[in-house]
């Protein structure tokens, strides 16, 4: 167990919908990423924050959106749902920022989009 | 921009045999290395890092990796595989960005390793 929880593990939705995945990083992590794995893709960074400030960027969509509040939890937004949205999304953590970190990964939300 | 390659989708090892998962990198600069696993259902796992000194980095598990700079290779190595690790096996690169923005891990596409009994 990495100590990074994800919710939910499962969501399936329809074309067009939005929906919101969640993450708590390890305690005391500051560091929050989000991954996307597909079959196609492979695993594709999206997107960091630290204590609350986005700090990288990835190939991330416009439709996709995130965010870490104070209490450094993060929320990945996905809108205008299409049928390659469908995949893996993991969650990691760092204590700190930067590349030179190891990342702790969370189990991962499968999204099916229908 | 900073890459890694894993030229072999697939590695299939016999059980007590060593093994070996390739990687190649091609960064400006010196280079941080990581190898991670993925369980089946499950997240990714670090093993190790490479961020300078010994060429050869022991990690988790019992796996070791060896940095070869003029190879630009940092092959994943255990001297003796066991069923339990079958798994898919991620190397990765840092990469700086540009003047430090957008400093990030790089993921290659993974070599699914089959360890048969």
């Amino acid at each position: 167990d990495s100590g990074v929880t994800q919710t939910p593990k499962h969501l399936i939705t329809a074309t067009g919908q939005r929906v919101t995945l969640r993450c708590s990083p390890r305690s005391g992590d500051l560091s929050v990423y989000w991954y996307q794995q597909s079959l196609d893709q492979g695993l594709q960074f999206l997107i960091q924050y630290y204590n609350g400030e986005e700090r990288a960027k990835g190939n991330i969509l416009e439709r996709f959106s995130a965010q870490q509040f104070p209490d450094l939890h993060s929320e990945l937004n996905l809108s205008s749902l299409e049928l390659g949205d469908s995949a893996l999304y993991f969650c990691a953590s760092s204590p700190g920022t930067g590349g030179s970190n190891e990342q702790y990964f969370g189990p991962g939300t499968r999204l099916t989009v229908t | 921009a900073q890459s890694v390659a894993q030229p072999e989708d697939q590695v299939n090892v016999a059980e007590g045999n060593p093994l070996t998962v390739k990687c190649t990198y091609s960064v400006s600069g010196n280079p941080y290395l990581f190898w991670y696993v993925q369980y089946p259902n499950r997240g990714l796992q670090f093993l190790l890092k490479y961020i300078t000194g010994d060429n050869l980095v022991k990690g988790s598990y019992g796996f070791e990796a060896e940095f070869n700079k003029s190879q630009t290779s940092f092959h994943l190595k255990k001297p003796s595989a066991l069923v339990s690790d079958s798994a898919l096996y991620f190397c990765a690169v840092r990469d700086r960005g540009v003047m430090n923005r957008d400093d990030k891990i790089i993921f290659g596409k993974g070599t699914r390793l089959h360890i048969l009994p």
